[in-house]
């Protein structure tokens, strides 16, 4: 089954302690990315990735690290984490170029207190 | 610049029809996206539209024109189960084949 997977789906933390939030998808898609969904803003992206080892910024990149090592897998890292990162996650892959639309995981709910 | 707009919240009644319109402007447009997405849950694809006119899936249209910058997704015979938000979403070959999503619009169908 097609699928892209996050982890964990739920996580709570404190004020600068750092996690990773995973992200694989089976489909061998070359284009990943990485939003958050906040009341009122939609949908922003953090970090995208167009192949492996090919990352690039997105709208709101300030206090995210991402890696593409491998294709399938695309980690978000917060390195000291903060109450305004306190969001919904999303992680997404598609083909690149044409069409494609994007598959999403099934999305982290991080609270940071 | 980019910039997508629609409608924040819509209300309909079971068994309707409903139009929801988005307009957006981007300097590569390479695509357009419907998604529906569900309170807490993730967004899930409905339709694409890259030419102009019509597409038709279902119960389920998504409409384009690339020349006025719009789109449409018309729901018909609603069901208390649409009740969701419904995202547009333009993708830009200028920013690396980037998707830019709308706010979404929060649908509600009453009965």
């Amino acid at each position: 089954e097609a699928q892209v997977t996050q982890n964990p789906r739920y996580l709570i933390t404190v004020t600068g302690k750092k996690l990773t939030v995973t992200c694989s998808q089976n489909m061998n898609h070359e284009y990943m990315s990485w939003y958050r969904q906040d009341p009122g803003l939609g949908l922003r992206q953090i970090y995208y990735s167009m192949n492996v080892e090919v990352t690039d910024k997105g709208d709101v990149p300030e206090g995210y690290k991402v890696s593409r090592k491998e294709k399938r897998n695309f980690p978000l890292i917060l390195e000291s984490p903060s109450p305004n990162q306190t969001s919904l996650y999303f992680c997404a892959s598609s083909l690149y170029g044409e069409g494609g639309e994007a598959f999403f995981g099934q999305g982290t709910r991080l609270t940071v207190v | 610049g980019q910039n997508i707009d629609q409608p924040t919240e819509m209300t309909a009644t079971e068994g309707a029809i409903v139009q929801i319109n988005c307009t957006y402007q981007t300097s590569g447009f390479n695509g357009l996206f419907w998604y529906q997405q569900h309170a807490g849950e993730a967004p899930t694809f409905l339709s694409y539209n890259v030419l102009d006119g019509l597409e038709e899936k279902g119960r389920f249209s998504s409409f384009l024109s690339r020349s006025k910058g719009y789109s449409y997704l018309l729901l018909k015979e609603l069901q208390m189960k649409d009740s969701a938000s419904y995202l547009c979403a333009v993708r830009d070959r200028d920013q690396g084949g980037k998707l830019i999503f709308g706010q979404g619009t929060e649908l509600s169908v009453k009965p």
